[in-house]
């Protein structure tokens, strides 16, 4: 079964910093390219970050580009986030999903949830 | 970047009946780069459709795609009590840039 369990969320002060983490299981983790997609409480999807197969290629949204390091370490099947300079509106849920050749998202993980307060 | 206009924002409709959800862009976008989700209530979202018209594994031939160029809709042809959720369209573009709807919610009228 292809699952993707995320984990590292929590509360942090705003300018602090958090890393949060993606398991991947199930399928070939080092042949796909990876995200992380947020959802700010009561509002809609927002793509953050992606990262190719091998690294090569990586991007961010504008909101999180210079505060933002996606990663990953396909010995470990794992998909991380490194987040810093915090700020209030990066409250949210963070799912992890893995990208299909054609930019859609299958599966997501369960997600968590990351909570930006003094 | 391409933006993604989902209307309606809330659809009210009863099981049994038709629901249609548009989703319009733009800018013109590629058919093989537009996918929809469906979200429940404390869940991830869920890929329904990909490619504009093509069903995800397991998902059920009364959901269905079309369109093309900026125009974009899911039919629910006959809606099922657990149909009733928030639905997403998404589209990837140029410079890896992915772009989702503000969403579509589907409650019981």
């Amino acid at each position: 079964e292809v699952q993707l369990v995320e984990s590292g969320g929590g509360l942090v002060k705003p300018g602090g910093s958090l890393r949060l983490s993606c398991a991947a299981s199930g399928f070939t983790f080092s042949s796909y390219s990876m995200n992380w997609v947020r959802q700010a409480p009561g509002k809609g999807l927002e793509w953050v970050s992606s990262i190719s197969s091998s690294s090569s290629y990586i991007y961010y949204a504008d909101s999180v580009k210079g505060r933002f390091t996606i990663s990953r370490d396909n010995a470990k099947n794992s998909l991380y986030l490194q987040m810093n300079s915090l700020r209030a509106e990066d409250t949210a849920v963070y799912y992890c999903a893995r990208e299909s050749r054609g930019g859609w998202f299958d599966p997501w993980g369960q997600g968590t949830l990351v909570t930006v307060s003094s | 970047e391409i933006v993604l206009t989902q209307s309606p924002g809330t659809l009210s409709l009863s099981p049994g009946e038709r629901a249609t959800l548009s989703c319009r862009a733009s800018q013109s976008v590629s058919s093989s780069y537009l996918a929809w989700y469906q979200q429940k209530p404390g869940q991830a979202p869920r890929l329904l459709i990909y490619g504009a018209s093509s069903r995800a594994t397991g998902i059920p031939d009364r959901f269905s795609g079309s369109g093309s160029g900026t125009d974009f809709t899911l039919t629910i042809s006959r809606l099922e009590p657990e149909d009733f959720a928030v639905y997403y369209c998404q589209q990837y573009g140029s410079s890896s840039r992915y772009t989702f709807g503000q969403g579509t919610k589907l409650e019981i009228k």
